[in-house]
């Protein structure tokens, strides 16, 4: 089974500064999709950002970045010009490339960023 | 375009009373899933179904149970709640092809007392 661990439980970051939170997963699979998703006060679950396996290109949105690091099994969130709007929490989450997995996700425990004006 | 909704959004419950969660979406996916969100443990997978009429088991399905009589709808109910099933209840639906993103509801916070 997969398994993935968010190592920091809280981070904090001044806001228009630089953050990276981290992911680690653990995977015998090949081919699988990683995301981060954002949860603010408002319980709402919201994607952040994609990342294909098969993919050397790290993903971007906007001021959203991620190292992906397959052979380490890494895959870092940065957030670039933190906002105050950025606090929330964040999951890394992973998905299963086969067919048989019907799209089910397993999440880290999550970091919650608090951002400082 | 309503996306994900769940009703309710908030639930206190007695031990041993029973409940039905319902999750609907609009954007005819084919895959529905269940999951709780408790403090450092992220989200775990309830149930989850591939299509109408279908359900299965996830990662903590004890003390549950599902139904998808249609397409659009994904019940979850507890028969007999205890305080362990406190919770925060997410539905989510996603389109079956591969790497689809899965769309969330907003949440049901469930309180058992």
């Amino acid at each position: 089974a997969q398994t993935v661990t968010q190592s920091q439980p809280e981070m904090s970051v001044q806001e228009a500064e630089t953050v990276t939170l981290s992911c680690t997963y653990d995977t015998s699979e090949s081919d699988y999709y990683l995301f981060w998703y954002k949860q603010p006060p408002s319980r709402q679950m919201i994607l952040v950002i994609r990342q294909e396996a098969y993919k050397q290109q790290n993903a971007t949105e906007n001021r959203f970045s991620v190292n992906f690091q397959k052979a380490a099994k890494s895959f870092s969130l940065k957030i670039s010009d933190s906002q105050l709007g950025d606090a929330a929490m964040y999951f890394c989450a992973y998905r299963s490339g086969g067919g048989t997995s019907y799209g089910k996700l397993t999440f880290g425990q999550g970091t919650i960023l608090t951002v400082h004006p | 375009n309503a996306g994900v909704t769940q009703t309710p959004k908030f639930r206190v419950l007695k031990t041993g009373q029973s409940m039905t969660l319902l999750c609907a979406q609009d954007m005819n996916h084919e895959y529905m899933y269940w999951y709780r969100q408790d403090p450092g443990m992220g989200l775990r997978l309830i149930h989850y179904s591939v299509g109408e009429g279908t359900t299965a088991k996830g990662e903590v399905p004890d003390g549950y149970n599902v139904s998808r009589l249609k397409k659009q709808n994904f019940l979850l109910g507890l028969e007999s709640a205890a305080p362990s099933q406190t919770s925060v209840y997410f539905c989510a639906s996603s389109y079956s092809w591969t790497g689809g993103e899965a769309f969330f509801g907003q949440g049901t916070r469930l309180t058992v007392v």
